[in-house]
Formats: structure tokens, sequence, C-alpha cells
């Protein structure tokens, strides 16, 4: 089946500091990968997705990029920003209509003056 | 603007009375689906529409149910709240399951 492993939280860093968030999946066939961010009391937004190898997704300074190779989706940021903290989901979608998604473990990001 | 909303944010029950929460949305998704989230967890798929058609997961206790009278609405009934079901409730639409968006979810306590 579809799994999703991410690194273990929380990761804490200083202002400005480079981020990455290691993230590997198990997959049949060509899924769909996506990072979500959950801000404290809030749901789900998606960040941002790619829908095939070697597709970069980025949204607000976040980039990740589909590596069908080595089966990874890892997130990065060049220079985080205190409200960039919240918990971020890795998370897979296979092929298909409705077919649901496969979520990692989740990442919680402290960022700090 | 368009957008999937949750209604109550907040909702408190007792042990055992029976709660609905509820979901609507504007952007006309074909797909509807309700997720539980735990404390520090991910979310778990309870079920999903599609359309009219309802998808059950096979881990779903039978206590949780779900009604979908028309594209717009969606709701999650929990017929005997137990200290288990104590969760962050989600729902999420999609346009023919490609990609899901999320509503602000219902924060459930039990007492």
């Amino acid at each position: 089946g579809n799994s999703v492993t991410q690194m273990e939280g929380p990761v804490t860093l200083s202002e400005e500091a480079f981020l990455t968030i290691n993230c590997t999946y198990t997959a049949t066939g060509y899924p769909s990968l996506f990072w979500y961010v959950q801000y404290p009391g809030e749901g789900l937004q998606l960040l941002l997705k790619a829908t095939k190898a070697d597709d970069k997704g980025s949204n607000k300074g976040f980039e990740a990029t589909y590596r069908k190779e080595t089966t990874s989706f890892h997130l990065e940021k060049g220079s985080v920003q205190v409200s960039d903290s919240a918990v971020y989901f890795c998370a897979l979608q296979g092929p298909g209509t409705a077919s649901k998604l496969t979520f990692g473990t989740g990442t919680r990001l402290q960022v700090t003056l | 603007d368009a957008m999937v909303i949750q209604n109550p944010r907040y909702q408190v029950t007792q042990f055992g009375k029976p709660v609905t929460l509820s979901c609507s949305q504007t952007l006309n998704h074909n797909v509807m689906y309700w997720y539980q989230q735990k404390s520090s967890q991910a979310p778990k798929l309870l079920f999903h529409y599609y359309d009219k058609d309802f998808n059950n997961e096979a881990d779903t206790p039978d206590n949780f149910q779900s009604r979908r009278p028309n594209t717009s609405f969606c709701f999650l009934d929990i017929r005997s709240p137990g200290l288990g079901d104590a969760a962050m409730y989600l729902c999420a639409t999609s346009p023919r399951g490609v990609e899901q968006f999320f509503g602000p979810g219902t924060r459930l306590t039990v007492l």
C-alpha cells in the first residue's frame, strides 16, 4: 500500500535560517504529491503540489521537487520567518478519481527570533 | 470567496449525547470528505461522498454516520460520542478527487 515517511519533529530554527523537511514515499503507479500546512487550531492549507516526476511545486518561498528516482519530495525554504511556525504534512494521492490522501505524521516547525 | 465552511468551530457534547457537525462548500465540488484528527496526529479519513455515492473506510466505527442532502452540504453524525471521539474533525472537498481543499475544522470536546 501507499505510505509517506516524514522526518520527526519538532524542528527549531532561528529566523532567516534554511529549512529542509524530508519526505519519502512508497506508492504504486504515479501518485501526486502534496505539502499541507496546519497553523494552530486551524484546518489544513495546501502549500504546494507536484503531479509528475521532476515537477517542482512552489509557493510563498517554499519549494519541493518530485524525485521519482529517490521517491522523495523534500520541502525547502531559503529563509524562514516566525510566521512559518506550523505543522507541515507531506501527503500523496494515488492516480484515479477520489483516491484517498495518505499523510505523513507531520513535522512541527518552530521559528524563533 | 469560494470556500469550505464548517460549523460550529467548537462543539462540546456530553458522553453518549448525539452530535452533528456541518460542512458546506461554495466550490461546487463533486467530492466531500470527512477526516478525524487527534492531537499531534495526521488526519484520518472516515468516509467520503463522490456526488451521492457514499464510501466508508473499512475501519470507521459504526458510531459515525454521514449525510449529504445536496452538493453543497455534508453532515457528520456521531450517534453516541465517547471520550475517544474528542478530536478535530476536518471536512474537505475536491473537484473529481484530484486535489483536496480543507475547511477550518470543528474541535469536538466530549465531557
